[in-house]
């Protein structure tokens, strides 16, 4: 079965800063990876999401993640917080190959000072 | 062009009563999904359509709880009866196809069981 394990509830960082949310995974064959952001009061969105192809997928507001097998890690990245960042992240995978639903991870609250 | 839309977005009942939640999926996508999240946990499948059919109900978590999808468009999920540990926030999905493909996610109806 496959599973994701996100580190930290909660994440504090200062506007301009370096964002780190950490991600690990656990699947018995090769998975798809996402990574979703909940705005309040709105639903999921998708910021990035790995195939198989680039093991460096880059995503929309300047965030990225990087697919290391060796580490089963997918850890999400962006250079300098933006106030705007504030949200909940969420990392999922996928194995196609045994089922079609995705497995979310707890979630990772981002607070951003200024 | 519209995105997964949800209703209502919040719903407070009290314990045996009933309550219907509703999905419309982005038009034209024949994948729907149904995901749980309780309280700070994980987000958590519940099933999913393909069309009108069930493909996969596997993340039901009883007999309490009723979805359909009538003609392969909207879809409904009946608690009935609600008890204290089905309150969360409920979301829908949808996606055009399957493995990679993106799933849009609605923004959740929050329900409340006293």
């Amino acid at each position: 079965a496959q599973s994701v394990t996100q580190l930290g509830s909660h994440v504090s960082v200062s506007e301009g800063a370096l964002v780190l949310l950490r991600c690990n995974y656990s699947s018995s064959v090769p998975p798809y990876l996402f990574w979703y952001v909940q705005y309040p009061n709105q639903g999921l969105q998708l910021l990035l999401k790995y195939t198989s192809a680039a093991t460096l997928v880059k995503g929309i507001n300047g965030f990225e993640a990087e697919f290391k097998k060796s580490e089963t890690s997918f850890h999400l990245t962006k250079p300098s917080a933006h106030m705007s960042d504030a949200a909940e992240y969420f990392c999922a995978v996928k194995t196609p190959a045994l089922n079609n639903d995705m497995r979310f991870g707890a979630g990772t609250r981002l607070t951003v000072k200024p | 062009e519209a995105g997964v839309t949800q209703f209502p977005s919040h719903s407070v009942i009290e314990k045996g009563q009933t309550v219907t939640l509703r999905c419309d999926p982005i038009s034209g996508h024949d994948n729907l999904y149904w995901y749980r999240r309780v309280m700070g946990k994980e987000i958590k499948f519940l099933l999913h359509f393909v069309k009108e059919s069930k493909q996969d109900e596997s993340g039901m978590p009883n007999n309490r709880f009723l979805a359909e999808r009538t003609g392969g468009t909207y879809s409904t999920l009946k608690v009935q009866p609600a008890e204290l540990e089905d309150s969360g926030v409920y979301f829908c999905a949808s996606s055009q196809g399957l493995g990679v493909e993106t799933q849009y996610f609605g923004p959740g109806t929050r329900l409340l069981v006293l």
